[in-house]
């Protein structure tokens, strides 16, 4: 069975500044997806940023990029230029190929200092 | 497109009762996964419906049941709600075809039993 583990359940940045959050995964699959998704308190899941595993090539969409280390099985989000939108519960997530069903981590907290 | 809607946004039920909940997915999308969230557990699959299908399945009891209509809408329902059911609830829709299809959360159902 996949698992999905986020060792910081709460993390804080100033504005502005850069932030980094952590998720290593295990799993015996070859192929597969990760993602991070942001629920802010309104309680929406948003998706922020996808990485497949057959790619090479680190994810980044606008301020947003990861750090995917297959080997290590690590995947981190770094959040660049901060802003107060951006607090919220960060999830990292797994999804085998092809399959819907996501495997999430516990959750990190993002709180934004103005 | 209209987003994911879930209905009822919030309940309060009673221990041993049954309660429904409903999600409808954004148009043309044919998957539709069921999540159960809470603090201590987290975020937890309990099912996915393709085509009025379930194609796949969490680790829940089987008080936990769902089904499909042929126009994607999905309900779940749970029997004699135990104190523990009390959840957020959240369903997502997807394509449900090929390698990777994005998915796309509701605002969710929160439920309490007492």
């Amino acid at each position: 069975a996949q698992t999905v583990t986020q060792s910081q359940p709460e993390m804080s940045v100033q504005e502005a500044e850069t932030v980094t959050l952590s998720c290593t995964y295990d799993t015996s699959e070859s192929d597969y997806y990760l993602f991070w998704y942001k629920q802010p308190p309104s309680r929406q899941m948003i998706l922020v940023i996808r990485q497949e595993a057959y790619k090479q090539q680190n994810a980044t969409e606008n301020r947003f990029s990861v750090n995917f280390q297959k080997a290590a099985k690590s995947f981190s989000l770094k959040i660049s230029d901060s802003q107060l939108g951006d607090a919220a519960m960060y999830f990292c997530a797994y999804a085998g190929f092809g399959n819907e069903k996501l495997t999430f981590g516990t959750g990190t907290r993002l709180t934004i200092i103005p | 497109k209209a987003g994911v809607t879930q209905t009822p946004r919030y309940l309060i039920k009673t221990r041993g009762q049954q309660v429904t909940l409903s999600c409808s997915p954004i148009s043309g999308h044919r998957s539709v996964s069921w999540y159960q969230q809470t603090p201590g557990q987290g975020l937890q699959f309990l099912f996915e419906y393709f085509s009025e299908t379930q194609r796949n399945k969490g680790n829940f009891p089987g008080r936990f049941s769902g089904r499909q209509f042929s126009n994607s809408r999905s309900e779940m329902n749970v029997s004699t709600l135990e104190l523990g059911d009390s959840a957020l609830y959240l369903c997502a829709s997807s394509a449900g075809q090929g390698y990777y299809n994005e998915q796309f959360f509701g605002p969710g159902t929160r439920l309490t039993v007492l």
